[in-house]
């Protein structure tokens, strides 16, 4: 069976520090990957996703960044937080199976909250 | 762009007893999938179901069921038999395919549910 792991789970920066949150994905390969923000108490938002190794695609200008160095890693960073960027990040796959209405379900990891002091 | 709009921020309901959440949408997309998942205090967001919209079955599993309403873009979730484990927030998604990137989540701004004994 597949599964999804993040970390850490828990991180507390100060503003101003670079930030390298981790997901990977055991049991599939080839998978969409994602990164989604959800602010305290909020829905969430989609940041980036990618489709293979090395294609990132960003739906939210920020000084956030993603890289997808190995099929089936995922990997957020930033040079310098803002206290903007504290809350909780999930990393979510997808298996691509485009034919005749199959669907395309996002599967999510545990999260890591982020908190910017 | 795709909008997912829950109006109601918290409800509640007895153990045992029925309870129906409310979602409605706006696109213009006519091949799409919409999701319910839920996200208990700790915060793992898990798929409740999904709903196929060139399907006109409604959707159901176990306790869980849809009335989606294509033509008002209305899906609500039904839950049945409530237990003290529905106790979380409950969001809506849309999800638009494409067959050459990443299908993307629109959530909505999700509602509290709380299950009382």
């Amino acid at each position: 069976s597949q599964t999804i792991h993040q970390w850490p789970a828990t991180l507390v920066q100060p503003v101003g520090s670079p930030l390298s949150l981790e997901c990977t994905v055991e049991g599939t390969s080839n998978p969409n990957l994602y990164w989604y923000r959800q602010a305290a108490g909020r829905g969430l938002q989609l940041l980036f996703y990618s489709v293979g190794i090395g294609q990132i695609s960003s739906e939210v200008p920020q000084n956030l960044s993603a890289s997808r160095p190995q099929d089936r890693q995922f990997i957020l960073s930033s040079k310098k937080l803002l206290l903007s960027d504290s809350g909780f990040y999930l990393c979510a796959w997808s298996v691509r199976t485009w034919t005749g209405g199959s669907t395309d379900t996002q599967y999510f990891g545990p999260g890591t909250r982020l908190t910017v002091l | 762009a795709q909008t997912v709009t829950q109006s109601q921020p918290e409800m509640s309901v007895q153990e045992a007893e029925t309870v129906t959440l409310s979602c409605t949408y706006d696109t213009s997309e006519n091949n799409y999938y919409l999701f319910w998942y839920k996200q208990p205090p700790s915060r793992q967001m898990i798929l409740v179901i999904r709903q196929e919209a060139y399907k006109q079955q409604n959707a159901t599993e176990n306790r869980f069921s849809v009335n989606f309403q294509k033509a008002a873009k209305s899906f609500s979730l039904k839950i049945s038999d409530s237990q003290l484990g529905d106790t979380a927030m409950y969001f809506c998604a849309f999800m638009k395919l494409y067959n050459n990137a990443g299908n993307m989540l629109t959530f909505g701004g999700g509602t509290r549910l709380m299950v009382k004994p």
